[in-house]
């Protein structure tokens, strides 16, 4: 089955500094990499996600990577903000329906 | 647009008691939703893929008589922990997803979780 590593597992920024969190997966089937960000007590929130068929997307200060070559992809996030210190899950997609995910990246941007 | 309603948020309860936590889509139909259990500072593990109107279909090593997951109306999964114990706690959280026809690529959106803790 599929298997998701993300690194780093822990990432301190200071404020307005870029932040980056790759991922690798194992199955070269999986079409379909989201990103969620989960904060203390919440349920994870969709931040962005990629179809294989695509090599970059952006939306504002996110952006993410795909290389289906090398099997990983990237979440950046441009012009931290204290707001943005949360738990980032990358996800790659395992048959038609299930989500893998990562081990979870915890990001904490410093005022 | 697609929020996921998840209730209780927190349930505390003695050992033996069974908890049902229900999951609602709320302005989506969603065909299929998913329970995950998510341990302390640990990343999200599926439990089981809820398709409306058939029976689960549970992961490995995780006890259908357990963990029972009910999903009869395209808005609406239940899932009850039977005769729970000290080891069931966890947080535990749905997600659903949008039907879109034979596209299976759509997201995955998130109930924010319950947070079960059996004394």
């Amino acid at each position: 089955g599929e298997n998701v590593e993300q690194h780093p597992s822990t990432l301190s920024v200071q404020e307005g500094d870029s932040a980056v969190i790759k991922c690798t997966y194992s199955d070269s089937a999986s079409n379909y990499f989201p990103w969620y960000k989960q904060e203390l007590g919440k349920g994870p929130q969709l931040i962005i996600d990629i179809r294989s068929n695509v090599g970059e997307k952006k939306d504002q200060r996110i952006a993410v990577t795909l290389n289906k070559t090398a099997k990983h992809f990237s979440l950046h996030i441009t012009e931290t903000q204290p707001e943005d210190s949360a738990v980032y899950f990358c996800a790659a997609t395992e048959g038609f329906q299930k989500l893998v995910f990562g081990t979870g990246t915890r990001l904490l941007v410093s005022p | 647009g697609a929020v996921v309603s998840q209730h209780p948020s927190r349930v505390i309860c003695k050992s033996g008691t069974s908890v049902k936590i229900e999951c609602r889509s709320l302005d989506f139909q969603a065909t299929t939703m998913f329970w995950y259990r998510q341990f302390p500072k640990q990343s999200l593990m599926l439990m089981a893929t809820s398709n409306e109107g058939s029976k689960a279909t549970y992961e490995q090593g995780v006890e259908k008589d357990k963990f029972l997951i009910n999903h009869a109306s395209l808005t609406l999964s239940t899932l009850t922990v039977t005769s729970a114990h000290p080891e069931d706690s966890s947080f535990y959280i749905c997600s659903a997803r949008d039907w879109q026809g034979a596209d299976s690529n759509q997201p995955q959106h998130f109930g924010d979780g319950t947070r079960l803790s059996i004394l």
